[in-house]
């Protein structure tokens, strides 16, 4: 069994600033990993995701994350953020060998960006 | 437009009253789940289904009951809802499993009482 551990419950950073959202993972398998934002009273939707290959992966609004394997680490990092970036964020894994099975999240990270 | 439709989007109700909240997709997907977000936990999963007629339990399925009789529909259903299930609830669906990542619909806020 997978689980998730994101370091930081809430980040406070100014508007153009850069901001890193911490994701440690635990488990015995190879994983899949994935970075969720939630916007205020709406669903959550997917910034970027990990499969194989690079380890450095590049989403969307300018977000990227790098998988590190050796600290089964998935830290989320922005150069500049906006206001609009205020947001929970959800780290995920589940196991690469069983893409139907269990996607484990997060408690979250509730970034808030003032200016 | 492409999207999960979850219906009510806030619900109040009394301990023991059976209610459903619907769960719709668009996009023809396989895979489709239901979450509880608390805070403090994240996102729990409740239960989830791979097919039509195929449903399996997740993290917490203790007092929920679903179904999938079309690809499109995954209903949730509380038997007899208890305070402990207030919840925000997402209804989430993917072309086929966790790779391909989740489109969510926007959450029923329950409050039981």
């Amino acid at each position: 069994a997978q689980s998730v551990t994101q370091l930081d419950s809430q980040v406070p950073v100014f508007e153009e600033a850069p901001v890193e959202l911490r994701c440690n993972y635990s488990s015995s398998v190879s994983v899949y990993l994935f970075w969720y934002v939630q916007y205020p009273n709406q669903g959550l939707q997917l910034l970027l995701k990990y499969l194989s290959g690079s380890t450095l992966v590049k989403g969307i609004n300018g977000f990227e994350a790098e998988f590190n394997k050796s600290q089964t680490s998935f830290h989320l990092r922005k150069p500049s953020v906006h206001i609009s970036d205020t947001a929970e964020y959800f780290c995920a894994v589940s196991d690469r060998g069983d893409s139907w099975g269990k996607l484990q999240f997060g408690a979250g990270t509730q970034v808030v960006v003032t200016p | 437009e492409a999207q999960v439709t979850q219906n009510p989007r806030y619900l109040i109700t009394v301990t023991g009253k059976k209610l459903t909240v619907t769960c719709s997709q668009n996009m023809n997907h396989e895979y489709m789940s239901w979450y509880r977000q608390d805070p403090g936990l994240g996102l729990r999963q409740i239960y989830y289904s791979m097919n039509v007629e195929v449903t399996d339990k997740g993290d917490v399925p203790e007092g929920y009951k679903v179904s999938r009789k079309e690809k499109r529909n995954f209903p949730l259903i509380l038997e007899s809802p208890s305070p402990n299930q207030t919840s925000l609830y997402f209804c989430a669906s993917s072309p086929h499993g966790n790779d391909y990542g989740y489109t969510f619909g926007s959450g029923t806020r329950l409050t039981v009482v």
